[in-house]
């Protein structure tokens, strides 16, 4: 199984933050890493796929990148409504779920 | 646009079968997968299992021994079924579609770009 660990579990920030998170997959999974976003109470909803293509609605102050083994999510300025959970995927294998950054407001 | 709506029992006993199904609203189900997540403090995030309009099903090895899937193509209608439940299996448990993006480099790529809103099961005695 493809294990997905992100980094860190949880970072404090304030609107106008540059943030990034970042993931790591146990294996080679070359681009194929999605990120999701989830708010308190609500179902995860998707950010980025194939490491770097947003979604149709999403911010453009979203931003991924990586291959391989390595992949981040970036907010370049954080918003008040940015701060979430934030999950990594992998897409390869089946799927699996990196264990969650929470961003919280410093 | 498509919407997932997830209902089930809330409360399930130890050892019993929880059933859930996923209601498919204001879109095909095909050509898509359609996953079911489960979401615990333990656990996090984990992928339990897909399957497909054509009769394709996955299950995660976790849960391949007492899990069933199933999917009423003409009431749209999406189906899981563990069996022997344990306090373990508490979660709040997602129904998604998968779709296939274009993305760069001429890749495709799969992601879950509808969810449900989930429903909370509790086992419990």
């Amino acid at each position: 199984d493809i294990q997905m660990i992100q980094s860190p579990s949880s970072l404090s920030a304030s609107v106008g933050d540059r943030v990034t998170i970042t993931c790591r997959a146990s294996q080679n999974i070359r681009t194929y890493l999605n990120w999701y976003q989830q708010k308190s109470g609500k179902a995860p909803k998707l950010l980025i796929y194939g490491t770097s293509s947003l979604q149709t609605g999403v911010p453009s102050r979203f931003s991924g990148s990586g291959s391989g083994t390595d992949f981040s999510l970036t907010i370049s300025s954080l918003q008040p409504e940015d701060f979430a959970v934030y999950f990594c995927q992998q897409s390869y294998h089946y799927w699996t779920f990196g264990q969650g950054t929470k961003v919280e407001v410093k | 646009q498509v919407q997932l709506q997830e209902s089930g029992p809330g409360l399930v006993k130890p050892s019993e079968t929880l059933y859930l199904s996923c209601n498919v609203s204001g879109g095909s189900l095909s050509p898509h997968y359609w996953s079911w997540m489960r979401q615990s403090p333990g656990k996090g995030l984990e992928w339990i299992g897909y399957i497909h309009h054509t009769g394709t099903i996955k299950y995660n090895a976790p849960f391949e021994s007492r899990l069933t899937l199933s999917l009423d193509t003409s009431n749209k209608q999406l189906s899981l079924r563990l069996r022997s439940v344990t306090a373990a299996d508490t979660a709040v448990y997602y129904c998604a579609r998968e779709s296939r993006f274009s993305g760069r480099s001429a890749n495709f790529y799969d992601a879950m770009d509808v969810w449900g809103q989930g429903t909370t099961v509790t086992v419990s005695s």
